[in-house]
């Protein structure tokens, strides 16, 4: 079946440092893939999502490509701020007969320190 | 802009009692799912529904029901609570393939305590 591995946390960062959180997936179709952020105390929301193969998803400074070859869905950011600290969901979403179905990977948590 | 909503939002139950979790959107969805969180393990799907009327079992479906009466709401049923249903609940909804590709939109959880 269909699984999301992302690298486990936490990820502690001084503002305006690098960012690279894993993900790599497996599936058995061509699912979409997704970055959804959690901020302490909220839901989550989406953050990023690319549909096919090479496509770049990008938003608020963060960017991923889905990369078929590699089965993996990086995402970075070039410059953190402390407003970024917050926990970070690979998912991957594939249609079935029963409508889309969506893994979430164990999620990443992000702390940023001024 | 309301999108979904979940009540209540905090609950302590003893074990063995019961409650209802309620989620409503207004974004006209026709798919809407029921999500629990719990630390290291992301969310673990409960139950979903393709459609008024229509519920499907999930990942992690024992010791919960569901409902679909209406096309906005979906309710969450926990018959004879559980200390391992103390969890973070979250409710989502998407729209239909073709006018959208799996984007989930969430609402802001309900945390539940079971003593």
């Amino acid at each position: 079946g269909n699984s999301v591995t992302q690298m486990e946390g936490p990820v502690t960062l001084s503002e305006e440092a690098f960012l690279t959180i894993n993900c790599t997936y497996t599936a058995t179709g061509y699912p979409s893939l997704f970055w959804y952020v959690q901020y302490p105390g909220e839901g989550l929301q989406l953050l990023l999502k690319a549909t096919k193969a090479d496509d770049k998803g990008s938003n608020k400074g963060f960017e991923a490509t889905y990369r078929k070859e590699t089965t993996s869905f990086h995402l970075e950011k070039g410059s953190v701020q402390v407003s970024d600290s917050a926990v970070y969901f690979c998912a991957l979403s594939d249609q079935d007969t029963g409508g889309f179905k969506t893994i979430f990977g164990a999620g990443t948590r992000l702390f940023v320190k001024a | 802009n309301a999108g979904v909503t979940q009540t209540p939002k905090f609950r302590v139950l003893k074990t063995g009692q019961s409650m209802t979790l309620l989620c409503a959107q207004d974004m006209n969805h026709e798919y809407m799912y029921w999500y629990r969180q719990d630390p290291g393990m992301g969310l673990r799907l409960i139950h979903y529904s393709v459609g008024e009327g229509t519920t499907a079992k999930g990942e992690v479906p024992d010791g919960y029901n569901v409902s679909r009466l209406k096309k906005q709401n979906f309710l969450l049923g926990l018959e004879s609570a559980a200390p391992s249903q103390t969890s973070v609940y979250f409710c989502a909804s998407s729209q239909l393939p073709g006018q959208g590709v799996g984007e989930l939109f969430f609402g802001e959880g309900s945390r539940l305590t079971v003593l």
